[in-house]
C-alpha cells in the first residue's frame, strides 16, 4: 500500500527565513510519481511540481527547490527567503506510474506553513 | 484557458437528502478525478474516469455514492441519503490523459445538518 507522511503539522517562520517541508513516502512500486501541491486559504489546490521516480535530479524554481532522495524515500521541499504569500497548507502526494496502474493520488496530511511579517 | 470549475461552491443539506455536485474539467482533458477532503486532512481519492467510463471507483466509501460522466466531459457526483459524516470539501481534478498531472478545481463545500 502507498503512504505519504508529512510529520510537520504546522511550521511558523518569520519572513525571509528559509524553511524546509519534509515528505517521506512508502510504496512497493518501482515506478511512481511524487508531487507537491499548495493549498492557500482560498482552498484551491495549486500544482507545484511532479517528479518521476527515475529522475533523482534535484530541481530549483525561483525560491522553491526540491530534494528527492530515493535511498531515504524522501521528497523534501525548501522555500528560500520565505514571504507572507507563501503561507498555505502544502501537500506531498504519490501516484503509481506503471501502465495500467491506478491514477489516484495518495496525499499526506499536509503541513501548514505560516510566514509572519 | 479556464481551469476546472465546480458547482455549487457551497451546499447545505439536511440528513437524508440527495445531493448532486458538478465538475467541469479543463477543456480537452480526458481524465477526471473526484477526491474528498475532511477538515485538517489531505484529499482522499474517490473515483477516476477515463473518458466516459469509471476506470477506478475503489475510493467510493459505500453505495450511497455514485458518479457519472456520460459524455466524457462534465461529471456529477451523486450522494444519496446524506449523513452528517459526508460533510467535507469535494474536490474535482482533471488531467490531459492518464499519467499526466492533475489540476484541481476550487471544490464544493458540503455541509449535512
Amino acid at each position: 500500500a502507498q503512504k505519504v507522511t508529512q510529520a510537520q503539522t504546522e511550521i511558523s517562520v518569520v519572513e525571509k527565513e528559509d524553511v524546509t517541508l519534509d515528505c517521506v513516502y512508502e510504496t512497493r512500486d518501482t515506478t511512481y510519481y511524487l508531487f507537491w501541491y499548495k493549498q492557500p486559504p482560498s482552498g484551491e489546490l495549486v500544482f507545484l511540481i511532479r517528479r518521476n521516480s527515475f529522475d533523482e535530479q534535484n530541481e530549483i524554481s525561483g525560491r522553491y527547490s526540491w530534494n528527492f532522495q530515493k535511498s531515504t524515500s524522501s521528497f523534501n521541499f525548501t522555500i528560500t527567503a520565505s514571504q507572507v504569500v507563501d503561507s498555505a497548507v502544502y501537500f506531498c502526494a504519490l501516484s503509481e506510474a506503471a501502465q495500467g496502474g491506478s491514477e489516484k493520488l495518495v496525499f499526506g496530511k499536509g503541513t501548514k506553513l505560516t510566514v509572519n511579517p | 484557458g479556464a481551469g476546472v470549475s465546480q458547482t455549487p461552491s457551497n451546499k447545505v443539506t439536511e440528513k437524508g437528502k440527495y445531493v448532486e455536485l458538478r465538475c467541469d474539467p479543463i477543456s480537452g482533458h480526458t481524465a477526471l478525478y473526484w477526491y474528498r477532503q475532511s477538515l485538517g486532512q489531505g484529499p482522499e481519492f474517490l473515483i477516476y474516469f477515463q473518458g466516459t467510463g469509471a476506470a477506478d471507483d475503489s475510493g467510493l466509501p459505500n453505495d450511497r455514492f455514485f458518479a457519472v460522466r456520460p459524455e466524457g466531459s462534465v461529471s456529477t457526483l451523486k450522494i444519496q441519503r446524506t449523513e452528517r459524516g459526508d460533510s467535507a470539501v469535494y474536490l474535482c481534478a482533471s488531467s490531459a490523459n492518464r499519467g499526466k498531472t492533475q489540476y484541481f478545481g476550487p471544490g464544493t463545500r458540503l455541509l449535512v445538518l
